[in-house]
C-alpha cells in the first residue's frame, strides 16, 4: 500500500545545533503533517501544511520549528536551535485532496537532543 | 482543549475471544472518529472511521459512535495473534481528515494463543 518514509529513523544532536527531518509522502498526496510523541505521552499534532504554505499549528510549534516542500521534494521539519525538550518521536503524515480519506502515517523519527 | 482518552491501557485477551475498545472525547463539535493500529515498529494505519452515530462492520471489526454520550468503541471478533498492536482513537472537528487529529494515548492489545 502507499507508505510514506521517513530519514532518518533515529537521530541524535547537540543542543543548540540544527535538525532537518525528512519525510517523502505518498505520491500525489497534496496535504501534509508533522505530529511529536514524547516518549509515554500520546502523539499531539504539530503541523499542517497544503500548496507551500502552513494551514494550521498547534501550541507545540514553536518560532524555532519550521516547515517546508521545496520543489515537490521531501517534506522537512527543521528546528533551529533544538533543545532537550524537542526529544521527541515525529511522525509525518500525508492524505489526497480528497473528502473521506485516510491519513497515511510514517514510521517516525527518533530525535535525541542531548 | 479537545481531551480523547482511552480504555483500558493495555488488554491481554485468548484468540478467538471478542475485543472491545474505548475512546471518550470532550468536544461536541467532533465529526471524525478513527480509530489507527500500529504494529511494534511500524508506522500507524488507519483501521476505521466514522462520521455518524452508529454503527459501520468491516469483516471482523465493528466502530461504534455515540455523540451524545462523548463515547465511541471499537469491537473486534474473533481476535487473533496478528491483532496484537497499539491502537489509537483518533478525534477531528472537521468533517474530513484534514484538520488535525487528537490521538488518544492508545490500547496496547496482546492476543495470545
Amino acid at each position: 500500500g502507499p507508505k510514506v518514509l521517513q530519514i532518518p529513523s533515529h537521530q541524535i544532536i547537540d543542543m543548540g545545533q540544527m535538525v532537518t527531518l525528512n519525510c517523502d509522502p505518498v505520491s500525489n498526496h497534496l496535504y501534509f503533517y508533522w505530529y511529536k510523541q514524547i516518549l509515554g505521552q500520546q502523539m499531539e499534532f504539530l503541523v499542517n501544511f497544503y500548496n507551500g504554505k502552513v494551514m494550521e499549528k498547534s501550541k507545540l510549534f514553536k518560532d524555532q520549528f519550521s516547515v517546508e516542500r521545496p520543489d515537490g521534494s521531501y517534506f522537512t521539519l527543521k528546528i533551529q536551535p533544538t533543545a532537550l525538550e524537542d526529544s521527541a518521536v515525529y511522525f509525518c503524515a500525508s492524505s489526497s485532496d480528497r473528502g473521506d480519506t485516510e491519513v497515511f502515517f510514517g514510521k517516525g523519527t527518533r530525535l535525541t537532543v542531548v | 482543549q479537545q481531551k480523547v482518552q482511552q480504555s483500558p491501557e493495555s488488554l491481554i485477551v485468548p484468540e478467538g475471544a471478542m475485543t472491545s475498545l474505548n475512546c471518550t472525547f470532550s468536544d461536541s463539535a467532533s465529526q471524525y472518529f478513527a480509530w489507527y493500529r500500529q504494529h511494534s515498529g511500524k508506522a500507524p494505519k488507519a483501521l476505521m472511521s466514522i462520521f455518524s452515530n452508529g454503527e459501520k462492520e468491516e469483516g471482523r471489526f465493528t466502530i461504534h459512535l455515540n455523540k451524545a454520550s462523548l463515547h465511541f468503541s471499537l469491537h473486534i471478533r474473533d481476535s487473533q495473534p496478528s491483532d496484537s498492536a497499539l491502537y489509537l482513537c483518533a478525534v477531528s472537528q472537521a468533517s474530513s481528515s484534514f484538520s488535525k487529529l487528537v490521538f488518544g494515548q492508545g490500547t496496547s492489545l496482546s492476543v495470545v494463543p
